[in-house]
C-alpha cells in the first residue's frame, strides 16, 4: 500500500510530555497538509508543507507546535508540553500538485493518529 | 455562520434508499472535495470537483458555481455505505480546505 502512512496509529501522552507525530506522504507527493479533528468537532486545517518550506501555517496555534517536511524522510508535526486540550485526531494528507488560487488537486489521507493527554 | 454548511446533520435510510446529502458555501473556490470518514476514523476523497457532475459507482457529486452549492448523491444505498460525508472547499485566495461538520449516514438492512 503505498498511501499515506501514519504512525503512530495511537498516542497517550501526560501533560507536560512531548508528542511527534510522523507522515509519510504517498511517494512522489511534496506537498503535505496536516489537519486536526477535536472530539465531537470537525475538521480543522493546521499547516501545508512542501519539501523543505512552510507554506501556510495560519491554522496552527502559536505556542507549543510546529511542523516540519524535511528533504528525506517523514513530515512530523510536534507538540510540546501538551495539554488535555490537545487531546485529538490529527491527520495527515498530501498531494502531488499544491492547492491553492485556481490549483487544486485530490487529496489523500492517512488514518490520522489519536492523541491522547492524561 | 459557518463557511461551509452541511444538511442534513444526520441521515438515516433503509437498505436500497437513493440518498442525498448538500453541502452549500459562502466563500469563492477554485474545487470543492467530498470525503467520507468510516468508524476507526480514517478519511477517504470520494471527489473533487469545480463544475459539473462526476460519477463513481453508486457515488454521484454534483455542483453549482453560481449558487454555491453541492450534492452528493448516493443510489441503492447499503449499509456499508454508513459513514460520515463530508464536504470541504478550497478557496481560491488561499491554499486551506475549510471543512463542514459532517452528515453521518446511517443505513439499515
Amino acid at each position: 500500500n503505498a498511501g499515506v502512512m501514519q504512525n503512530p496509529r495511537h498516542l497517550v501522552r501526560r501533560r507536560g510530555q512531548e508528542a511527534r507525530l510522523r507522515c509519510s506522504p504517498v511517494k512522489g507527493h511534496s506537498h503535505v497538509y496536516w489537519y486536526r479533528q477535536l472530539p465531537e468537532e470537525g475538521l480543522k486545517f493546521m499547516v501545508y508543507l512542501q519539501k523543505e518550506n512552510i507554506i501556510d501555517e495560519s491554522g496552527m496555534p502559536k505556542e507549543r507546535f510546529s511542523a516540519e517536511f524535511p528533504k528525506e524522510g517523514p513530515s512530523i508535526l510536534r507538540i510540546q508540553q501538551v495539554v488535555r486540550g490537545d487531546s485529538a485526531a490529527y491527520f495527515c494528507a498530501s498531494s502531488p500538485f499544491g492547492q491553492g488560487g485556481l490549483q487544486s488537486s485530490p487529496l489523500h489521507f492517512g488514518n490520522g493518529t489519536r492523541l491522547t493527554v492524561t | 455562520k459557518n463557511e461551509v454548511e452541511q444538511s442534513p446533520q444526520n441521515l438515516t435510510a433503509q437498505e436500497g434508499e437513493f440518498i442525498t446529502i448538500n453541502c452549500s458555501y459562502s466563500v469563492g473556490i477554485s474545487a470543492l472535495h467530498w470525503l467520507q470518514q468510516h468508524p476507526g476514523g480514517g478519511i477517504v476523497s470520494l471527489f473533487m470537483l469545480s463544475s459539473g457532475k462526476k460519477k463513481h459507482g453508486r457515488l454521484i457529486a454534483t455542483i453549482n458555481i453560481q449558487e454555491k452549492h453541492s450534492s452528493l448523491h448516493i443510489t441503492a444505498s447499503h449499509p456499508r455505505d454508513s459513514a460520515v460525508y463530508i464536504c470541504a472547499v478550497m478557496e481560491t485566495s488561499g491554499s486551506r480546505l475549510t471543512f463542514g461538520e459532517g452528515t453521518q449516514l446511517t443505513v439499515n438492512p
